[in-house]
């Protein structure tokens, strides 16, 4: 079945330096790629996602990068904001004959320094 | 508002005695699924269910059971819990296709 990885698990910045999350996966079958946010007590949530037909996807100051032929991709946040402290997950989905099978990686601990 | 809603968000029991976790969506979703979060494993599927009467495993489906009777809601049943159990639980649903998840605010089951 899929694997994803993701690194790092931790990840300490200053307030309007750049983050950078990574995460290769293995099945080259799947074909999209959401990105959660997730903060402390709540559900994760969806902040961009991209398809396996898109090297690069923006929105404001989140970006993510797709590589297929390497199988890995990665989120960008630049200028980062307290606010965006929390817990990234990536994931891979793939399209199998009972449904799409949604793989998450392990979580990366954002923390914001002001 | 669209909604998943979980219910209890949080549980502390005893080894063996039954439990449901109740789930709920308000947006028509075909596709609902049930995760687990444990500390540095990310989410792992539960179980999944299509639609109606469909449902199948996920990843780590052992010691839990799911019904879909209705569209709106997706029991987690746990007929004889055990301490591995002790997690955080999510639900969540979606449309069909490669569209995105949308996830309850979790229950914290803690069994002893």
């Amino acid at each position: 079945g899929e694997n994803v990885e993701q690194h790092p698990s931790t990840l300490s910045v200053q307030e309007g330096d750049s983050a950078v999350i990574k995460c290769t996966y293995s099945d080259s079958a799947s074909n999209y790629f959401p990105w959660y946010k997730q903060e402390l007590g709540k559900g994760p949530q969806l902040i961009i996602d991209i398809r396996s037909n898109v090297g690069e996807k923006k929105d404001q100051r989140i970006a993510v990068t797709l590589n297929k032929t390497a199988k890995h991709f990665s989120l960008h946040i630049t200028e980062t904001q307290p606010e965006d402290s929390a817990v990234y997950f990536c994931a891979a989905v793939m399209i199998k004959a009972a449904g799409n099978k949604l793989t998450f990686g392990g979580g990366t601990r954002v923390l914001v320094k002001p | 508002e669209a909604q998943v809603t979980q219910n209890p968000r949080y549980l502390i029991t005893v080894t063996g005695k039954k439990l449901t976790v109740t789930c709920s969506q308000n947006m028509n979703h075909e596709y609902m699924s049930w995760y687990r979060q444990d500390p540095g494993l990310g989410l792992r599927q539960i179980y999944y269910s299509m639609n109606v009467e469909v449902t199948d495993k996920g990843d780590v489906p052992e010691g839990y059971k799911v019904s879909r009777k209705e569209k709106r809601n997706f029991p987690l049943i746990l007929e004889s819990p055990s301490p591995n159990q002790t997690s955080l639980y999510f639900c969540a649903s979606r449309e069909p296709g490669n569209q995105p998840q949308h996830f309850g605010d979790g229950t914290r089951l803690s069994i002893l």
